[in-house]
């Protein structure tokens, strides 16, 4: 069955760097998502992204992040000056279309550790 | 705007006994509702989702939800815990809380099921 993937599992950056967040969609998906958890807390929303363009995005995808589809496969999420605040889980999703009831699929997720 | 509550952190079963895990959501609509489960370093997999079409969802290894509008409840429950079971899981409300869009899923904090032998 097809997923999603994400690399790095895990990565670790020092305040002030960038980061960049790499997932692989599912092939036929044209709908992509990020989304992150910190640590005891909810999976919050980002941002969505179709046809090359952000569709929806959240109060907390301000100008330090920004995503893209560098090809036909990839979709990926900067962070351009990482907080300590920063430091979650970050899953990427993707689904085929947009409906009420379309299903997102989630990959594994990244985690981020900001120090 | 969207939101859901679930009013357990943790559940702790028997092998073999059912499995109830509660939500409550609020939407200014026609919610969309779905049920993820997250099994340790495992990404979020969809167990089930209501699509109005009817309001018992059978959903993967025998769990099922019922979607209440009268109580605005839509409790996962399965008849038969197995260990495998144990996991964390979401329930989830499409929308965002602050109601600008609906390409966002909304998630509950997660109830952690745990299973014992």
């Amino acid at each position: 069955e097809p997923e999603v993937t994400q690399t790095p599992s895990h990565q670790v950056t020092q305040m002030g760097q960038e980061v960049i967040l790499r997932c692989v969609p599912i092939s036929n998906h044209l709908y992509f998502y990020w989304y992150r958890q910190i640590l005891g807390q909810k999976v919050e929303f980002l941002v969505s992204f179709y046809n090359n363009e952000i569709s929806e995005k959240s109060e907390i995808f301000d100008d330090q992040f920004s995503v893209e589809r560098p090809d036909g496969s990839n979709f990926t999420l900067k962070i351009r000056s990482t907080k300590l605040e920063d430091s979650a889980m970050y899953f990427c999703a993707s689904s085929r279309d947009r409906g009420s009831w379309e299903t997102q699929y989630f990959g594994p997720g990244t985690r981020l550790l900001v120090l | 705007a969207q939101s859901v509550t679930q009013l357990d952190s943790h559940v702790s079963v028997s092998e073999g006994t059912p499995v109830l895990l509660r939500c409550n959501y609020s939407s200014s609509y026609s919610p969309s509702l779905f049920w993820y489960v997250q099994h340790p370093n495992k990404g979020l997999q969809l167990l089930l989702k209501y699509t109005s079409a009817a309001t018992l969802v059978k959903g993967i290894n025998g769990f099922e939800a019922e979607f209440k509008k009268s109580e605005t409840s839509f409790h996962l429950t399965k008849p038969s815990a197995h260990m495998s079971d144990a996991a964390e899981y979401f329930c989830v409300v499409r929308g965002t809380v602050s109601g600008g869009g609906a390409d966002g899923l909304t998630f509950g904090k997660g109830t952690h099921l745990i299973i014992q032998p």
